[in-house]
């Protein structure tokens, strides 16, 4: 079952400026990945936020969790063409330890 | 670096064909996974396997099955495709489980076209 919902589904911007995305999930989660999936390759892992976190950088990336409001986002600060991609959340379910990911963002960045 | 491959990154077959696809990683990895994507659906999970020789099912395991000889290894077979299989097919593999805080490591994926 899917769990995370990504918000907005596609997100079109100009390079320089900056990207955010938006993740809800449902059930009570031990972490929260974020994933970058370029066109017909697979997913590389971007960032993990620990359920006791509240705020995460890496590079230009920062990622919030609200655990109250079950709700994540990805900052990406600065854009570049090369940031074009599709970006999904996963959950990690505290009860089975599976990663439930959502339907994902696709991200454009125009030069 | 984990690395975790995949043996095809495309694959063509007919329908009643017997599929193999294999999925190795390097890092001594307990846990591996495999999903499928397709468009407006997102990933879902097939199957996963958290010791050599267990499995377990995921959300959408009909029509396919899983070997784990090996620690390092996770097959899924179509034992005979359909087109409705037609799809990108991702393994990965993670050194925990429930409870842990891991990261998942994903290979290159395979895109499967079922004739």
């Amino acid at each position: 079952s899917q769990q995370g919902e990504e918000d907005p589904q596609a997100l079109s911007i100009q390079e320089g400026e900056n990207a955010t995305m938006n993740c809800s999930y449902k059930t009570s989660i031990n972490n929260l990945q974020w994933y970058r999936q370029n066109s017909g390759r697979g997913l590389v892992h971007l960032i993990l936020i620990r359920s006791n976190e509240r705020e995460k950088h890496s590079g230009r990336l920062r990622v919030t969790l609200d655990t109250s409001k079950k709700s994540s986002s990805l900052l990406i600060t600065a854009s570049r063409a090369a940031d074009t991609a599709s970006y999904f959340c996963a959950t990690d379910e505290s009860n089975t330890g599976k990663l439930i990911f959502g339907q994902g963002t696709t991200l454009q960045v125009k030069p | 670096d984990v690395k975790v491959t995949q043996s095809s990154r495309y694959l063509v077959k007919r329908t009643g064909e017997k599929v193999f696809l294999e999925c190795v990683q390097d890092m001594d990895h307990e846990n591996m996974f495999w999903y499928r994507q397709d468009p407006g659906l997102g990933l879902r999970l097939i199957y996963f396997s958290y010791d050599v020789k267990m499995k377990e099912k995921g959300d959408i395991p009909e029509g396919y099955s899983v070997s784990r000889e090996k620690k390092e290894r996770f097959s899924l077979i179509l034992e005979s495709a359909s087109t409705n299989q037609t799809s990108m097919y991702l393994c990965a593999s993670r050194k925990g489980l429930a409870g842990e805080r891991e990261t998942q490591y994903f290979g290159p994926g395979t895109r499967l076209l079922v004739l």
